[in-house]
């Protein structure tokens, strides 16, 4: 059974910085690309970022571009989104889903909320 | 990259069946047919519901169904049932090799 479970959210001041982790298990974790995804609260969902199986390629939306990295750690079966210069509007639940390979996300982690307040 | 538009709430009493439309633009819903649509229940992660406009995963009733005419993709539920009733959401890969999402449409089964 494919699992993702994030962890690593929480209250963070403005300008400050997070790394969330999803843990994955259940499938073959190098051979698929990952992404995380974003939805503000009693708002839609956002794409946020994209990472190829081996690390090699990784793709931002604009909106977080310079100031989120994401990685992986294929030997621990980890995503990982490093989030920096973090702003209210990065208030979100953050969830990790795995690439359905038709461009698609075909099994999403349980979220984890991070909230960007003074 | 601008949100897809969907309506932000469709109804309809059992046994019906509902229409959500998802508007995108000739770089994304009508560059490809890569149209994926997700259910949510609140609280929950989005499940996938059809893949590649029309779609169905193994395990989703057919009573769903996906088409796509230009830059619209439309689902469609048919005999509505109570289970129905969650926020969908269409999501469309780009030309920038990107994703964009609908900004959500609430079904309630009346």
């Amino acid at each position: 059974e494919v699992q993702l479970v994030e962890s690593g959210g929480g209250l963070v001041q403005p300008g400050g910085s997070l790394r969330l982790s999803c843990a994955a298990s259940g499938f073959t974790f190098k051979e698929y690309w990952m992404h995380w995804i974003r939805q503000a609260p009693g708002k839609g969902l956002v794409w946020v970022s994209r990472i190829k199986g081996d690390g090699s390629h990784t793709v931002y939306a604009d909106s977080v571009k310079g100031r989120f990295t994401v990685s992986r750690d294929n030997a621990k079966n980890t995503l990982f989104l490093q989030m920096n210069s973090l702003r209210a509007e990065d208030t979100a639940v953050y969830y990790c889903a795995r690439d359905g390979d038709h461009w698609n996300f075909d099994y999403w982690g349980q979220g984890n909320l991070v909230t960007v307040s003074s | 990259q601008s949100a897809l538009t969907q309506p932000a709430s469709v109804s309809g009493s059992p046994g019906q069946s509902i229409t959500i439309s998802c508007t995108g633009t000739s770089s994304d819903v009508g560059a490809y047919n890569y149209v994926t649509w997700y259910r949510q229940y609140p609280g929950k992660a989005p499940t996938l519901m059809i893949y590649d406009v029309t779609e169905r995963p193994s395990g989703v009733s057919d009573r769903f169904s996906g088409s796509k005419s230009g830059n619209t993709a439309s689902l469609t539920i048919s005999g509505l049932q109570s289970e129905d009733e969650a926020d969908y959401y269409c999501s469309s890969y780009t030309t920038s090799v990107t994703w964009v999402f609908g900004g959500g449409t609430k079904l309630t089964v009346l």
